[in-house]
């Protein structure tokens, strides 16, 4: 079954300690995303990746960190957690058109994070 | 700058209404791809519909369709006949290349009620 998988689903932590979110997608996507989703601000992409050991930024990235070692896998990494990242966070991958441009993203199932 | 204006914050219609969820978008780029997705109460992000800028046409799908108009930089989503399966929020994304062609810019969504 064609699937991103993210762990944990519910997390709740305390200020500074580091933390990691894996995500893992069995479709051998070639593009990676983090959001996160609070309210009323819809879902604002945090790091974003086109390929192994390419990532980027997106609109919202202060604060966490991202690696692509492997197709499959982009964990985020919390290094020292506020509680203003207090949130939802999708992970998601997509296949591409030549890099450019995108297909549907796939989306796992969400990490609910709670930082105090 | 690329910006996806999601004006409607929440609607509430009658069930077997028909209710249109408007969405407007930015971009200095002549290509590029609009989605909507799908929030149901359980969480999950759901793919609906995906289209490029050269395809002005517009797109039905069982009771739902899609009017995409560059002239108004709109892609507006109807839904005829509504369900209480419909209620969700719903999220309208955009992604170009003149920033990059890896972003993708969600709205901050439109959560719709259906009332039995």
């Amino acid at each position: 079954e064609a699937q991103v998988t993210q762990n944990p689903r519910y997390l709740i932590t305390v200020t500074g300690k580091k933390l990691t979110v894996t995500c893992s997608q069995n479709m051998n996507h070639e593009y990676m995303s983090w959001y996160r989703q609070d309210p009323g601000l819809g879902l604002r992409q945090i790091y974003y990746s086109m390929n192994v050991e390419v990532t980027d930024k997106g609109d919202v990235p202060e604060g966490y960190k991202v690696s692509r070692k492997e197709k499959r896998n982009f964990p985020l990494i919390l290094e020292s957690p506020s509680p203003n990242q207090t949130s939802l966070y999708f992970c998601a991958s997509s296949s591409t058109e030549g890099g450019v441009g995108f297909y549907e993203q796939y989306f796992g199932p969400g990490t609910r994070l709670t930082v105090t | 700058a690329q910006k996806v204006t999601q004006a409607q914050t929440e609607i509430s219609v009658v069930e077997k209404e028909d209710v249109t969820l408007d969405c407007v978008y930015e971009t200095r780029d002549t290509t590029y791809y609009l989605f909507w997705y799908k929030q149901p109460p359980s969480g999950e992000l759901v793919f609906l519909i995906r289209r490029n800028s050269f395809d002005e046409q517009n797109e039905i799908s069982g009771r739902y369709s899609w009017n995409f108009q560059k002239s108004t930089s709109s892609f507006n989503f109807t839904i005829t006949a509504s369900q209480v399966v419909d209620s969700a929020v719903y999220f309208c994304a955009l992604s170009d290349l003149y920033s990059s062609a890896s972003k993708i810019i969600f709205g901050s969504g439109t959560r719709l009620s259906i009332r039995p």
